[in-house]
């Protein structure tokens, strides 16, 4: 079955990177886009990247663009966003979801989460 | 990119109630419209795609309808277990696929 399985929970410091992977299986990983969604506590879901195995192409939200990289590792169907210069508000859980859809696109498998608080 | 608003934010219902939860783009999305239910410290989980198709395993209570910029998430019957937060999703703008605020149900 598919499985979407993140990392552990983070404390960081403000200004401290960190890394969060999403181990992906039960499914042939190259033929799915992976999505990266954050969600601050008692806010909504905040759209923040992708990464594209087809081409091996990422694409982040412009919010995120020069703090936040994508990486893949095939040979281990992981993904792994890293995120630095952390602020007090990147305190969130931060979800992978994959995407599937011929004609509409759906995030139809989410990881756990992986709760990141940043904290001095 | 494009800008998805959810209304209301909140609302109070009972066991039974029909409930109407409204979805607006900022521009045409046609029919490229995903709703979603969240339960408290659990992942989101896909209800409708397309504006209107029923995802496998979803009760057929749930409805979706809409398209260009006006979209409605209907539950026609309110069971204890539909008691969540419910986002609009758009998937027209590839690769930003963004959401709406949420729509938190109540007792």
């Amino acid at each position: 079955q598919v499985q979407l399985v993140q990392s552990g929970a983070e404390v960081k410091k403000p200004w401290a990177s960190v890394r969060i992977s999403c181990k992906a299986s039960g499914y042939t990983f190259a033929r799915y886009r992976m999505h990266w969604v954050r969600q601050a506590p008692g806010q909504g879901l905040e759209w923040m990247g992708i990464f594209n195995p087809s081409d091996n192409s990422t694409s982040l939200a412009q919010k995120f663009q020069g703090r936040a990289t994508l990486t893949w590792d095939t040979s281990t169907s992981t993904v792994v966003l890293t995120l630095s210069s952390l602020r007090s508000d990147d305190t969130a859980m931060y979800y992978c979801a994959r995407v599937d859809g011929l004609v509409y696109a759906v995030f139809d498998y989410w990881g756990q989460g992986t709760l990141v608080i940043v904290s001095s | 990119d494009i800008q998805m608003t959810q209304s209301p934010s909140s609302l109070s219902a009972s066991v039974g109630d029909r409930l109407t939860i409204s979805c607006r783009a900022s521009q045409s999305i046609t029919s490229y419209l995903n709703w979603y239910q969240q339960k408290s410290g659990k992942a989101p989980k896909l209800l409708i795609y397309g504006a209107s198709t029923l995802q496998s395993g979803v009760p057929s209570r749930f409805s979706g309808s809409g398209s260009g910029t006006d979209f409605t998430l209907t539950i026609s019957e309110l069971q204890p277990e539909d008691f969540a937060t419910y986002y609009c999703q758009q998937t027209y703008s590839t690769p930003a696929f963004t959401f709406g605020g949420g729509t938190k149900v109540e007792i």
